[in-house]
């Protein structure tokens, strides 16, 4: 079965500072890949998505992520954040075939100080 | 275009009592159905996935089940609520067509505290 870390628990950052969120995943097959955001007091929403082609993928907001097939990794980027980024990012993995539902990281807490 | 509802928002039980969580799902034909919950502190865990009428897959062994008695319709239940069952239970749905085949969207959500 697939698995999903991600290493950031908790990332505190000032505005404008560079933001870098660590995903890795144990799958030997092809993947869809995701980024979900939950703002506070909101439900979760798609942030960004690989399926296929430019592993360099960019979703809402500034956001943008890479795929790096030898690292099984999806690092999630953005060069400056807001105070308005303050949520909750949770990283996802499917298999490329099938029906199968998404497994989910654990979560990073990120908080953007005015 | 398509929408997911889910009910209640929140929810608090005593242990011991029964639980019945709704989602319905709109807009869309033969959706993938998902029961995630995320505890406290805790990722998403998938709890079920369903990819039809009365088809339910589980994925960890545990104190709910669930059920899918029309399409776009998908329940969770619990005859007897734990405390450990208190978390934020979200419904999903992905679409069948092989465009979107892989993508999944989320409810609002549920939060339920078991006292």
């Amino acid at each position: 079965a697939q698995s999903v870390s991600q290493h950031n628990h908790h990332v505190i950052l000032s505005e404008a500072a560079s933001l870098e969120l660590g995903c890795n995943y144990s799958y030997g097959g092809t993947v869809n890949l995701f980024w979900y955001v939950q703002y506070p007091g909101q439900h979760l929403q798609l942030l960004l998505k690989y399926f296929s082609g430019d592993p360099l993928v960019k979703g809402i907001k500034g956001f943008e992520a890479e795929f790096i097939k030898s690292k099984f990794s999806f690092n999630l980027r953005k060069p400056s954040v807001q105070w308005s980024d303050t949520a909750e990012y949770f990283c996802a993995v499917k298999p490329g075939t099938g029906r199968r539902a998404l497994t989910f990281g654990s979560g990073t807490r990120l908080q953007v100080q005015p | 275009s398509q929408t997911i509802h889910q009910w209640p928002a929140t929810l608090v039980q005593p242990v011991g009592s029964p639980l019945s969580l709704e989602c319905t799902v709109e807009g869309t034909s033969n959706p993938n159905l998902y029961w995630y919950r995320q505890a406290a502190g805790r990722g998403l865990q998938l709890l079920f996935y369903s990819v039809g009428i009365g088809q339910i897959s589980s994925e960890v062994p545990q104190n709910l089940s669930a059920s899918r008695p029309q399409d776009r319709q998908f329940i969770l239940s619990s005859k007897k609520l734990l405390l450990s069952d208190s978390g934020f239970y979200l419904c999903a749905w992905s679409a069948l067509s092989t465009g979107n085949a892989n993508t999944i969207y989320f409810g609002e959500g549920s939060w339920l505290t078991v006292v």
